[in-house]
């Protein structure tokens, strides 16, 4: 099974920073990567997907990049809404689909 | 406007069967290229994707649980429901139904959740 890496486990910055989310994948997995951000208590939310497509409805601020097994997810102006907890998500091995183990950013 | 929304008991005991069921709006399950998930989340932990069915009737399950899990549908009454057999104080979760759409390869929507807690 393809297993998915996110670093960091947790990172403290303030509003206005630039912030950066890797995603490192057990084996290459092309551009088949999607970024979910997740809220207390809330269902996860799609924000990119096919590594660098933006989902209609998400801000410009949100970008993804990479493909093969190394992938970032920025947030070019960190926004007091976008604290919360983010998921990497596989879907190159298809039907068996994977989650990172979640960052979560937190304010500083 | 599309909403999916869980349903199902929020108490069950070690060895019993969980049956969840997933209401949805706004798109048909019958539309190619259309697939419901269920996925999971223990407290405090990540995203464990479960089981998919999609518009043709085919169905995929988590290799680790996939001798427990049964996923269905009924395009008529736009409901998925997934059965997990033999239930443990580890399968304590917040139970997800989610939308896929083009391709079935990401989540698009989601329901609001369903907090299971196994305990005797």
């Amino acid at each position: 099974a393809i297993q998915l890496t996110q670093s960091p486990s947790s990172l403290s910055a303030s509003v206005g920073d630039r912030v950066t989310i890797t995603c490192r994948a057990s084996q290459g997995i092309s551009s088949a990567l999607a970024w979910y951000q997740q809220k207390p208590g809330k269902a996860p939310k799609l924000l990119i997907y096919d590594a660098s497509s933006l989902e209609s409805g998400v801000p410009s601020r949100f970008s993804g990049s990479g493909s093969g097994t190394d992938f970032t997810l920025t947030i070019s102006s960190l926004q007091p809404e976008d604290f919360a907890t983010y998921y990497c998500q596989q879907f190159n091995s298809y039907p068996a689909l994977t989650f990172g183990g979640g960052t979560k950013v937190e304010i500083k | 406007q599309v909403t999916l929304r869980e349903s199902g008991p929020a108490l069950v005991k070690p060895t019993q069967t969980l049956t969840l069921t997933c209401t949805f709006s706004g798109f048909s399950l019958s539309t190619s290229g259309m697939c419901v998930s269920w996925v999971r989340q223990p407290p405090g932990k990540a995203l464990e994707w479960l089981a998919l069915i999609d518009w043709d009737d085919d169905k995929y399950y988590s290799t680790s649980l996939k001798t427990r899990l049964t996923i269905s549908k009924d395009t008529s009454k736009n409901q998925v429901v997934l059965t997990m057999t033999n239930m443990d104080p580890v399968d304590t979760a917040t139970y997800y139904c989610a939308r896929m759409s083009s391709g079935c390869y990401y989540f698009d929507y989601w329901g609001q959740g369903t907090l299971v807690t196994v305990s005797s």
